[in-house]
């Protein structure tokens, strides 16, 4: 069965801390790997992933995949109050239906 | 420029009511989904359709309906609503042709069954 596994599930750090969130996945057909921000409302897209060792980039946010261990990691540095959000990371599977299975999602809180 | 435009934002339904959550997008993407969200849990995929005319189920579909006549728009139905529908319900579009994988979601539709 595909699954896709997040941890931790929570995580409180202060300002100016570095985290880093783990995503683990089995995905029949792997394609891609994505990470998404959830705020109040809708996921809004930070990265697809699909290539081994190669880095994005975005700001203080940073992801990598690992295709032989089949895991993710997503990197903030120095993170600001407007990083709390669930993380969700997701993998794309099977054929081209593009269809993504998500894991249950990291849930930062930065303090002041 | 508007995306995924979900209506309504919120619904309070009553056990056995039925309902039709709206959603369009605009930007002519062939695949659209749509996901459902329980407290501390994933999204989970309750259909998806690859373009018009062409639905499927996910994972979890019983309970649910949908139709795909244009390539703007797929209505969820709920027919007979139970408590178990309670949830955040999300429309969501894509462009695999395009290489991309990424979704457009939309806004949500908090649902309550009571």
């Amino acid at each position: 069965e595909d699954k896709v596994v997040q941890s931790p599930l929570s995580l409180v750090v202060h300002e100016g801390d570095t985290v880093t969130l783990n995503c683990s996945y089995e995905v029949t057909n792997f394609r891609s790997l994505l990470w998404y921000k959830q705020e109040k409302k809708a996921p809004t897209f930070l990265f697809m992933l699909t290539s081994s060792g190669i880095e994005k980039k975005s700001g203080r946010l940073s992801s990598i995949l690992d295709k032989k261990e089949l895991f993710s990691i997503l990197n903030i540095t120095a993170t600001q109050t407007g990083d709390s959000a669930v993380y969700l990371c997701a993998g794309n599977y099977g054929g081209s239906q593009g269809n993504l299975i998500f894991g249950k999602g990291t849930k930062l809180s930065v303090k002041p | 420029n508007a995306g995924v435009t979900q209506t309504p934002k919120f619904r309070i339904l009553k056990i056995g009511q039925s309902m039709t959550l709206q959603c369009t997008q605009d930007m002519n993407h062939n695949y659209m989904y749509w996901y459902r969200q329980d407290p501390g849990m994933g999204l989970k995929l309750i259909y998806y359709s690859v373009g018009a005319g062409i639905t499927d189920k996910g994972e979890v579909p019983n309970g649910y309906n949908v139709s795909r006549s244009t390539t703007e728009d797929f209505p969820l139905r709920l027919e007979l609503a139970a408590p178990s529908q309670t949830s955040v319900y999300f429309c969501a579009s894509s462009s695999p042709g395009l290489g991309y994988y990424g979704y457009t979601f939309g806004s949500g539709t908090r649902l309550t069954v009571v």
